[in-house]
């Protein structure tokens, strides 16, 4: 059974940075893409960024790119989201989502989400 | 980018009778190659995660009731609950994965009338 815990969320001010991980068991981490999804307090899900299962492929949504950064350690079944220069438009629970596929183009699994709110 | 339209925004339906969300895709999410739509939808209770119910269209997530079903392709996509149970109640969303950026439809959220 596909278990996706996320961890790292927190309160943060505007231009600071955090890390997120999320720990994944019950299936093999290796050969899955891997997603962040976000979804802002009484919005709806806006997709962030997917690695695919080696690590050699990386998309992001134009919002965040050049300012997140996703990477997987297939070594500890954990993928990560560096967040630097974080605005207060990034508030919201971020999901980690494990892809039905090699890469992007899968259903999600989700996990349970971690809470970050940017403000000063 | 893909741009995904629900319909309707809410809906309150009767226990037991059915409800019918729509999604369509600004352009087609069907692959020629492997003959599949590349839609989903979800199923979020308030406070939780979203939760998979229907991949390629139509075909349920293991585990999911059978009174959830998933319909279209190309463009134009159905979720129908046959028969509304209280514990359905919900926002539901529709989601492309034919390609990156990957796109959701607003949601639905669905009552109990």
């Amino acid at each position: 059974q596909v278990h996706l815990v996320e961890s790292g969320g927190g309160v943060v001010q505007p231009g600071r940075s955090l890390r997120l991980s999320c720990a994944a068991s019950g299936f093999s981490f290796s050969a899955y893409g891997m997603h962040w999804v976000r979804q802002a307090p009484g919005k709806g899900l806006e997709w962030v960024a997917v690695i695919w299962k080696d690590g050699d492929k990386e998309f992001y949504l134009d919002s965040v790119k050049g300012r997140f950064t996703i990477s997987r350690d297939n070594s500890k079944n954990t993928v990560y989201l560096q967040m630097n220069s974080l605005r207060v438009e990034d508030t919201a629970v971020y999901y980690c989502a494990k892809s039905d596929s090699t890469g992007g183009s899968g259903s999600l699994i989700w996990g349970q989400g971690t809470l970050v709110i940017v403000s000063s | 980018d893909i741009v995904m339209t629900q319909s309707p925004d809410s809906l309150a339906v009767s226990l037991g009778e059915r409800a019918t969300i729509n999604c369509k895709s600004s352009q087609s999410v069907f692959y020629s190659s492997s003959n599949k739509s590349y839609l989903a939808w979800y199923q979020q209770k308030p406070g939780q995660s979203p939760k998979l119910l229907i991949y390629w269209a139509s075909m349920r997530e293991s585990g999911v009731p059978d009174r959830f079903s998933g319909s279209g392709s190309g463009t134009d996509f159905t979720l129908t609950v046959s028969s509304l149970q209280a514990e359905d109640v919900a926002v539901y969303y529709c989601h492309q994965y034919f390609n990156t950026p990957l796109t959701f439809g607003g949601g639905t959220k669905v009552e109990i009338k």
